[in-house]
């Protein structure tokens, strides 16, 4: 069964104090792995999209890495603008089109 | 900027009414656009697939009578919570994929409609 799963669930950071999520995923065959951020309320918001292993995708402070059994999102120097839910999605070769499988995300706090 | 809108935001309703909801893919055509729902603190999950000009496909375990989707143009879709009951309360997001270049495609999600069924 294709199953994706996050950790940490919840991270708790002081401003400027650098960490990774990880997203570690089971599935038959990727098509492609994506990163959004959500904030409470609202939809998720698209970050990156890693189509295979080695990849790697950088905005601002962020920074997404692919291999062939997980990805991790790194975070430089985070603000506290940076809290969010942070979520791990993955599309799959046998899936439809809009079957995105995501994980329970990462709800990230930053403290100035 | 958004690419995906959603209308309401926001809709309170009494149980047994129904209650529709747009969403609309901006500067983009979307032959199909998915409609999911999250609980409060739990992930996303696909409810249903929405095609423009025929039938959408439901996920297991997703009643098609309970919510009915219309795809009637290449930007709009709607989801409508039939007879809805408390349970349904939920926020229901739709998405939408843009293709890039051809080959590469991003799922762009819209902003959530929060649903309260009292």
């Amino acid at each position: 069964e294709d199953q994706v799963t996050q950790s940490p669930e919840a991270l708790r950071l002081q401003e400027g104090e650098s960490s990774s999520l990880n997203c570690s995923y089971t599935v038959s065959g990727l098509r492609g792995l994506f990163w959004y951020r959500q904030d409470p309320g609202k939809g998720p918001e698209f970050l990156f999209t890693l189509y295979s292993a080695g990849e790697e995708k950088e905005k601002e402070r962020l920074k997404a890495t692919l291999t062939k059994k997980e990805s991790f999102l790194h975070i430089t120097a985070p603000k506290p603008e940076d809290s969010a839910t942070y979520l791990c999605a993955v599309q799959t070769n046998g899936g439809s089109q809009g079957n995105l499988i995501f994980g329970k995300g990462t709800k990230l706090s930053v403290k100035p | 900027g958004a690419v995906v809108s959603q209308h309401p935001s926001r809709v309170i309703c009494k149980s047994g009414t129904s209650v529709k909801i747009e969403c609309r893919s901006l500067d983009f055509q979307a032959t199909t656009m998915f409609w999911y729902r999250q609980f409060p603190k739990q992930s996303l999950m696909l409810m249903a697939t929405s095609n423009e000009g025929s039938k959408a496909t439901y996920e297991q375990g997703v009643e098609k009578d309970k919510f009915l989707i219309n795809h009637a143009s290449l930007t709009l879709s709607t989801l409508t919570v039939t007879s809805a009951h408390p349970e349904d309360s939920s926020f229901y997001i739709c998405s939408a994929f843009r293709t890039s270049g051809g080959i590469k495609e991003t799922q762009y999600f819209g902003p959530g409609t929060r649903l309260l069924v009292l």
